[in-house]
């Protein structure tokens, strides 16, 4: 069955502080994978993908995440962050025209 | 350009009422996804639209149920109301031609509360 798991349900990081979002996921075949933000009143804005290639990803807001294919994982990564991060991140996983996503970590940041 | 919006915003409806949400995706998408993310839970997928065909289910009851129209925007019905389906309710389009290598723009959502 394809899923989705985020460990942590929440995580606190003071500002200026290196940030890991960990994803374990499962599916079937090679996945695509996602990092969507969603600050409160907001949609969810997409910080990056992977579906092939480099498995270091780039993606916007200075954000990165690297897939590693032997743990199932795609964690999600920030060598800085600021308080404007804070926010609910989600993990999802994709094939066909179907989106599964994680249950999310909220990340709140201390000044 | 305008993003993907939706409408209402904010809806209040009792059990066994009908209700139906809109949504209308960025000029030039011909898909549109709907998702429904109950508090402190990830989105999930409902229905995925493209070309005005049903493209993709979720596991949802046949309470649910959506249509796309000739201009693309799309509306999601949901019939005898139960108090589990309050929820924000997120449209998604995308251009539709590469279902997973198209980004994905969302909505604000439609927030639903069933009393």
């Amino acid at each position: 069955a394809q899923s989705v798991t985020q460990p942590d349900i929440h995580i606190t990081v003071s500002e200026g502080a290196s940030l890991e979002l960990r994803c374990n996921y499962s599916y079937g075949a090679t996945p695509y994978l996602f990092w969507y933000v969603q600050s409160p009143g907001q949609g969810l804005q997409l910080l990056l993908k992977y579906f092939s290639g480099d498995t270091l990803v780039q993606g916007i807001k200075g954000f990165e995440a690297e897939f590693k294919r032997s743990q199932s994982s795609f964690n999600l990564r920030k060598p800085s962050v600021h308080w404007s991060d804070a926010a609910e991140y989600f993990c999802a996983v994709g094939g066909g025209f179907k989106t599964i996503f994680g249950a999310g970590t909220r990340l709140f940041v201390k000044a | 350009d305008a993003g993907v919006t939706q409408s209402p915003t904010h809806l209040i409806k009792t059990r066994g009422q009908h209700v139906t949400l809109r949504c209308s995706p960025i000029s030039g998408h011909k898909s549109v996804s709907w998702y429904q993310q109950v508090l402190g839970q990830g989105p999930q997928f409902i229905f995925q639209y493209y070309e005005k065909e049903e493209r993709g289910r979720g596991n949802f009851p046949d309470r649910f149920s959506a249509r796309q129209f000739p201009n693309y925007s799309s509306e999601l019905n949901v019939n005898a109301l139960l108090l589990g389906d309050s929820a924000l309710y997120l449209c998604a389009s995308r251009p539709g031609t590469r279902p997973m290598v198209d980004t994905q723009y969302f909505g604000p959502g439609t927030r639903l509360t069933v009393l």
